[in-house]
């Protein structure tokens, strides 16, 4: 049984501050790692991508993946109330047309 | 930019009917998925397709089928719909190995 686990929350941090948003899984065949940012009531929006082992970053977004370890984490630099969401992590196992999604970490950023 | 349009946003229906939520993706993607999405719960594949007519049970295919006729299609069935499949539906089409894009969702109340 494939596992993806996270810290349901609420994290709490402050407007400018650094968020950091963890995922464990339990396949080690797992070869794909999403990031996807939902708010409430809204479906899930991909926001960062990474497949091999160190750090991907986009803007104020850094993903970071340690295959042997099998943990990937999200970096949100100078949080904003706007990033304030749900924030799920997926993976792909190779030869699988499916994701294992984690629960969602919330995350809160106060103003 | 990947559309996944899901019929409805908003749907209420009585117990006993049979209920069709309509999925369709424009970017020629042979995977496509049904989510249900319930507060603690997480997201909770029902079923995917591969490929035209081809389907496969998810982790929560009890009560539902689906019906993959055309590509860019992608139909779920409540075949006797039950006021605990009251939910967030959520469909998603890929890529191999890629990210799942999501649409909208539908709201679906059965009283």
């Amino acid at each position: 049984q494939k596992e993806v686990e996270q810290n349901s929350g609420p994290l709490s941090v402050p407007e400018g501050a650094i968020a950091s948003l963890n995922c464990t899984y339990s396949d080690r065949g797992s070869q794909s790692f999403f990031w996807y940012r939902q708010y409430s009531g809204k479906s899930p929006e991909l926001i960062m991508s990474i497949y091999s082992n160190g750090d991907k970053e986009d803007g104020r977004f850094t993903a970071q993946l340690n295959k042997a370890s099998q943990y990937v984490s999200l970096l949100i630099r100078d949080s904003q109330p706007s990033d304030s969401a749900t924030y799920l992590c997926a993976v792909n196992s190779a030869g699988y047309s499916t994701l294992t999604f984690g629960k969602g970490t919330m995350l809160l950023v106060s103003p | 930019d990947v559309k996944v349009t899901q019929s409805s946003r908003y749907l209420v229906k009585r117990t006993g009917e049979k209920v069709f939520l309509e999925c369709v993706q424009d970017m020629d993607h042979e995977n496509m998925f049904w989510y249900r999405q319930d507060p603690g719960l997480g997201l909770r594949l029902i079923y995917f397709s591969y490929d035209v007519k081809m389907k496969e049970k998810g982790d929560i295919p009890e009560g539902y089928s689906v019906s993959r006729e055309k590509k860019e299609r992608f139909s779920l069935i409540l075949e006797s719909a039950s006021t605990n499949q009251t939910s967030m539906y959520l469909c998603a089409s890929s890529l191999q190995g890629q990210p799942q894009h999501f649409g909208d969702g539908t709201r679906l109340s059965i009283l």
